[in-house]
């Protein structure tokens, strides 16, 4: 069945270095993939997605990149600073409306 | 404008006792959607609701039953609580018009459950 595989679980950086994560799925069908930061104790909110027909979105300090041959995406984040603290998840649909979270990169920024 | 609101916040439940999760949105909204949290766990989905009057299966319905009550309104209920329910439930919807809807998606600030 459909499904996405997200790593990595854990990433611990250095203030100022950069953190990659990255998902990979298996459905082919799919042709929006988005990332959700949930900071500890709060709601998951949307932070940067991305296309099928675009290869790499920017804004300011995150990017995310498709590569739709290899079925994998993955969250850019540049010049970590504490706040970006939180756990990342990607997010897969399975079908229509039927939308499937990766299993969650925990990163920790230390100062 | 509130968003995606959740009732209660926090519940503690006997194993065996029953309770509903309420959910409601007021951004027009066509799809909604029940997940659950375990601690440091990622996000699993019980049901769906891709449109008013249609609910769907989603990874772990098991112990679960939905309601879509109306286009606002989308509850879910726990006919006899146990332990392993034990988790933060959150509700999202998206306006996921079409298969090409970015269905991006609102959440609740979440329920956190206790079944002992």
């Amino acid at each position: 069945g459909e499904n996405v595989e997200q790593h990595p679980s854990t990433l611990s950086v250095q203030e100022g270095d950069s953190a990659v994560i990255k998902c990979t799925y298996s459905d082919s069908a799919s042709n929006y993939f988005p990332w959700y930061k949930q900071e500890l104790g709060k709601r998951p909110q949307l932070i940067i997605d991305i296309r099928s027909n675009v290869g790499e979105k920017k804004d300011q300090r995150i990017a995310v990149t498709l590569n739709k041959t290899a079925k994998h995406f993955s969250l850019h984040i540049t010049e970590t600073q504490p706040e970006d603290s939180a756990v990342y998840f990607c997010r897969f649909s399975g079908g229509y409306n039927k939308l499937i979270f990766g299993a969650g990169t925990r990163l920790a920024v230390h100062p | 404008n509130a968003g995606v609101t959740q009732t209660p916040k926090f519940q503690v439940l006997k194993t065996g006792q029953s309770m509903t999760l309420q959910c409601a949105q007021d951004m027009n909204h066509n799809s909604m959607y029940w997940y659950r949290q375990d601690p440091g766990m990622g996000l699993r989905l019980i049901y769906y609701s891709a449109s008013e009057g249609t609910t769907d299966k989603g990874e772990v319905p098991n112990g679960y039953n939905v309601s879509r009550l109306n286009k606002r309104e989308f509850s879910l209920r726990l006919e006899s609580a146990a332990p392993s329910q034990t988790s933060v439930y959150f509700c999202a919807s998206s306006d996921g018009t079409s298969r090409e809807a970015k269905n991006i998606q609102y959440f609740g600030a979440g329920t956190r459950l206790s079944v002992l």
